[in-house]
Parts: structure tokens; C-alpha cells; sequence
């Protein structure tokens, strides 16, 4: 258990719709990461949230957002949902924001999103 | 920009047989570099890290040694067992974690 938890789990719905994803970071850690993991992309950076603040946005689609908020779970925003948006969305925390090896990341189990 | 690649799966082995799964990587700095894993069903765990030349990241029975000359990061394990069986990420560490395409790994009895 890396201390990340992702709710739901699971999530269908259908093209058109807008979806909220849950991501609470490891007690302490303050830098909130998004991926996306599909078959063709594979593993796909989105967005880092650094207490609060945008800190680096990555390949996401202007029809998905994010926040992190003052307690710093965050939360991902998907809108306008198509049938290529199916994947599996994990959420990352680590202490810091920065790279190197202090960036260690911690992974949540994931969101499994099915668009039909 | 920095790019990591790893070698394209899948890898079948048998129980107690030796694995290297290569990693090689383009940076512009000196980034710190991880091998992830994914077991069926799971996220990423961290397996093993390094964060300079010549460093040697191990964890439970997989290595993997900063090379810098060779601009790679091999990941070997000396006798693989069935439970290692998962995806493999080789990943670079900038803002966010730049991962390689994954090697699946099928161990059999």
C-alpha cells in the first residue's frame, strides 16, 4: 500500500459526459501528479499540483482539468467525454516538487475509466 | 527532450532463469533514473532507484546500475520466480517521471 488513494475505482459512462477523479496524497507529501495509462500512449504524464499550485502540465487535453485543494487532495476533471478517453488514470504524490531523486513518486491503484 | 527507452516485450522466462530487461535513456541534465512495477490488476510500485553515475539501485533481488558512458540502466535479476511476473517501467525523473513503454514479464514453473 504506497498511502495514495484513488476513488472510484471503476467508472462507466458514456461519450458526452463529465467525470470527476479523487486522488488523497500520502500524509506529508505536498506534489500531487496525474497519468494517464492507455494501450497505444502507454504511461502519460498530465499535470503536477504543488501545494495548490499548478506547477507543470504535461500532454492533457484542454477538455480535462485539475485542482488540488487547501487539505491537498486533488481532483481531475474530465468533460466532453470520447471513446479514446478510456484508460486507466493513476494519481502520484511525492514530498517535494522538484526532479532528481527527491522526486520519488508514490502511485495510487488508479481510476479504471470506461467511455462507451 | 529527455526520452527513455526499454526493450519492447514480451519476456518469457522460466523459474530460476536469469533477466536483464535493458533501459537505455536521452537526457540533457543528469536525471535521476527508477524501475517501476506493475503487478496484474495494480499500480506502479517502485522497485529500485539511482540518483548518480555509477550508483547501483537494488531491492529485492533485481539491480540495476547507473551508466552514464553507455547512457543506460539495465535491470537484471540473477533467478526470477513466478510471482515476478508484471510490467516493467524504466523511467527518467524530471518535473514529472518520463517512463518507457513497459516489458511484460511472464515467468512459468
Amino acid at each position: 500500500d504506497s498511502g495514495v488513494t484513488q476513488t472510484p475505482k471503476h467508472l462507466i459512462t458514456a461519450t458526452g459526459q463529465r467525470v470527476t477523479l479523487r486522488c488523497s496524497p500520502r500524509s506529508g507529501d505536498l506534489s500531487v501528479y496525474w497519468y494517464q495509462q492507455s494501450l497505444d500512449q502507454g504511461l502519460q504524464f498530465l499535470i503536477q499540483y504543488y501545494n495548490g499550485e499548478e506547477r507543470a502540465k504535461g500532454n492533457i487535453l484542454e477538455r480535462f482539468s485539475a485542482q488540488q485543494f487547501p487539505d491537498l487532495h486533488s481532483e481531475l476533471n474530465l468533460s466532453s467525454l470520447e471513446l479514446g478517453d478510456s484508460a486507466l488514470y493513476f494519481c502520484a504524490s511525492s514530498v517535494i516538487g522538484g526532479s532528481g531523486g527527491y522526486n520519488e513518486q508514490f502511485f495510487g491503484p488508479g481510476t479504471r475509466l470506461t467511455v462507451l | 527532450g529527455d526520452s527513455v527507452t526499454q526493450m519492447e516485450g514480451p519476456v518469457t522466462l522460466s523459474e530460476e532463469a536469469f533477466l536483464t530487461i535493458n533501459c537505455t535513456y536521452t537526457a540533457t541534465g543528469y536525471p535521476s533514473l527508477f524501475w517501476y512495477v506493475q503487478y496484474p490488476g495494480e499500480g506502479l510500485q517502485l522497485l529500485l532507484k539511482a540518483t548518480k553515475a555509477d550508483d547501483k539501485g537494488s531491492n529485492k533481488g533485481f539491480e540495476a546500475t547507473y551508466r552514464k558512458e553507455t547512457t543506460s540502466f539495465h535491470l537484471e535479476k540473477g533467478s526470477v520466480q513466478v510471482s515476478d511476473s508484471a510490467v516493467y517501467f524504466c523511467a527518467l525523473s524530471e518535473i514529472a517521471m518520463r517512463f518507457g513503454a513497459g516489458t511484460r514479464l511472464t515467468v512459468k514453473p
